[in-house]
């Protein structure tokens, strides 16, 4: 499967605790993005990559998340001290910069975090 | 920001029929809009995408309409198929910097057969 990569697929865990996501872009994808969803609603922007460079964070990032993306391909998203709000689908997408329709986000299966 | 409209939340269709689902965006700086097939416990998956420079796009049985005066833009499938079925979402960008994508808040589109 040469699409966008997640892991883990789901996440069960105690409020206070941390926990970290995992994303793998398309191979020489240079833009990753962050969403969130939720039951019944569209993805929320968290986060975006531009390489390693984090270039915007939406105000929905709270000081308890934060994103990396060190070498410019995979990335990882840190939820600290999580609350049962933080309970949601985790997606991540990425694109290229250099095609005909470079603004087409291609997305992961997504991390399902529950927060007991 | 921007904000993203979708109506109706729900749609139901008899196959054959055509299905129409509308979204308004308020930032007039936006200029990529694309529309996001999710079935079941599944990724989002782009069917369509229209840029502000052109008022209609078509794919097969999928046209997307822009009207960047009144800012909507409507999904059209003709010739509804069970495999239609899936939950529908739009999406407004300032795309000439692939920069974030706001949603709307999808539409579940059920084709009777």
């Amino acid at each position: 499967d040469t699409g966008v990569s997640q892991n883990p697929r789901h996440k069960i865990t105690k409020r206070g605790q941390n926990v970290t996501f995992r994303c793998d872009p398309i191979s020489e994808h240079n833009r990753l993005y962050w969403y969130r969803q939720t039951l019944g609603q569209g993805p929320e922007f968290l986060t975006y990559f531009q390489n390693e460079a984090q270039l915007e964070k939406s105000r929905l990032l709270s000081d308890r998340f934060s994103a990396e993306r060190p070498k410019g391909s995979f990335s990882t998203l840190e939820i600290q001290r999580t609350e049962q709000g933080d309970s949601a689908m985790y997606l991540c997408a990425s694109s290229p910069t250099v095609q005909a329709n470079y603004n087409e986000q291609f997305f992961g299966p997504g991390t399902r975090l529950t927060v007991l | 920001g921007e904000n993203v409209e979708q109506h109706p939340s729900t749609l139901s269709v008899q196959e054959g029929d055509s299905a129409v689902i509308k979204c308004t965006y308020s930032d007039s700086a936006s200029n990529y809009f694309p529309w996001y097939k999710q079935e079941l416990g599944k990724r989002p998956q782009l069917i369509i995408d229209i840029r502000s420079n052109v008022g209609e796009k078509k794919d097969q049985r999928i046209a997307v309409t822009l009207n960047k005066t009144a800012k909507h833009f409507s999904l059209h499938i003709t010739e509804t198929q069970p495999e239609d079925s899936a939950v529908y979402f739009c999406a407004a960008s300032r795309g000439g910097s692939a920069r974030q994508l706001t949603f709307g808040s999808g539409t579940q589109l059920t084709v009777l057969p």
